[in-house]
Order: structure tokens, then C-alpha cells, then sequence
């Protein structure tokens, strides 16, 4: 079964401060991995998929690597803004098409 | 972009009584999936559905629970007869076909609360 780890739990940051999420998974047979954002009480919004094959993708401010052999992602936000507060959550894709959560990294950027 | 809508977004039901959880997929994804997320826990899966049958379901989808998609367009989760520990927020989902290079479109969820 795959488990998804989510570090840190938490994590506050001054505006203009980079951003590093980490995410580990015990699976590596993966079939893609995305990260969302989830604001308090709402949905879960798509940031970036990364296929099994790629190493990495990029989405204006976000970047996020993934290194399938260690079993890691890495979601990189550039400048943070008070904008970005949020919980980002990590999913991993099996080949049944099912998403394994991670916990999420609850960010606060302080102005 | 395009999206999956839930009603209700919010839904209070006593324990014992049964819910009808609603999803409008964004139009011509063929295949579906509820999950669900309980307060301060990780987003769980709960079943997929292909093909109008059902293609996987977790341990969690017991036998209180059903899903059909009963006109074609609407993609329902029933919940016969609800628990307290039913109190969740539960999420839509829909790829617009299976593939690594696929993402998952989630509604913005139905908060069930069981008193």
C-alpha cells in the first residue's frame, strides 16, 4: 500500500521568502504525482502533475522535481506572497488511476 | 477551466438517516471518483467508476454505500444509513480519460456533518 509523507506539517514564512515542500512516498512504481493547494473549508485545486518519466515541471512561480528512485517530490515556491497561504497537499498516481494523499504542508507567509 | 460542481456544499443529517451526495462531471470525462476527507485527516479514496460499474473501491465503501450515475450526467454517493463517523468533507473527481499525463479535476466538496 502506498503511504505518502508530507514534511513539514507546518510552515511559516516571511513575504519574499522561497518556499520548500517536501514529499516522500514508499512506492516508487508510480504512475504520476500532483500537488494541490486546498484553502480552509474548499476544494482541492490542481497546481502541477508530474508524469512518472519526468524529473520535473514548472508553473510560473512553482516548480516541483520528482526523483521516483528515492522516492521524493519537492514543490519549489518562488517570492512567497500572503497569497499563498494555504495547504498543499501531494498525491500520488498508481496505474489504477487512484490518488494516495499526503497529510498536506499548511503554509503561512507572513506580510 | 473547465469544472466538477457538488451539491449540496453543506449538509446536516441525522445519524441513521440516508444522504444522496451530488456530482456534475465536466462533460465528456468518462471516468469518476469519490473520496473523502475527514477533519485534520488525509484525503482518502473511496471508489471509481467507469462504464457506468463500479472499477475499485477502498475497505472504506461498505456496504452503506453506493454510487450510480442515474441520468447520464449527475454521478450521486449514497450513504444509507449515516454514521457520526460519516462526518466528512467528500470530493468529486474526474479525469478527462486515464493516462500519467492526466489530471484529476475535484469538485469543491460537500461538507457532511452527522449529529
Amino acid at each position: 500500500k502506498q503511504e505518502v509523507t508530507q514534511i513539514p506539517a507546518a510552515l511559516s514564512v516571511p513575504e519574499g521568502e522561497n518556499l520548500v515542500l517536501n514529499c516522500s512516498f514508499t512506492d516508487s512504481a508510480i504512475y504520476n504525482l500532483q500537488w494541490f493547494r486546498q484553502d480552509p473549508g474548499k476544494g482541492l485545486t490542481s497546481l502541477l502533475l508530474i508524469q512518472s518519466s519526468q524529473r520535473e515541471q514548472t508553473s510560473g512561480r512553482l516548480n516541483a522535481s520528482l526523483d521516483k528512485s528515492s522516492g521524493r517530490s519537492t514543490l519549489y515556491i518562488a517570492a512567497s506572497q500572503p497569497g499563498d497561504s494555504a495547504t498543499y497537499l501531494c498525491a500520488v498516481g498508481s496505474n489504477d488511476y487512484k490518488l494516495s494523499f499526503g497529510a498536506g504542508t499548511t503554509v503561512t507567509v507572513r506580510a | 477551466e473547465p469544472e466538477v460542481t457538488q451539491t449540496p456544499s453543506h449538509q446536516v443529517t441525522q445519524m441513521g438517516q440516508e444522504v444522496i451526495l451530488r456530482c456534475v462531471p465536466i462533460s465528456n470525462h468518462l471516468y469518476f471518483y469519490w473520496y473523502r476527507q475527514i477533519l485534520g485527516q488525509k484525503v482518502e479514496f473511496l471508489v471509481s467508476f467507469y462504464n457506468n460499474e463500479i472499477s475499485e473501491k477502498s475497505e472504506i465503501f461498505d456496504d452503506q454505500f453506493s454510487v450510480e450515475r442515474p441520468d447520464g450526467s449527475n454521478f450521486t454517493l449514497k450513504i444509507r444509513s449515516t454514521k457520526l463517523e460519516d462526518s466528512a468533507m467528500y470530493f468529486c473527481a474526474s479525469p478527462p480519460r486515464v493516462g500519467s499525463d492526466t489530471e484529476a479535476f475535484f469538485g469543491q466538496g460537500t461538507r457532511l456533518t452527522v449529529v
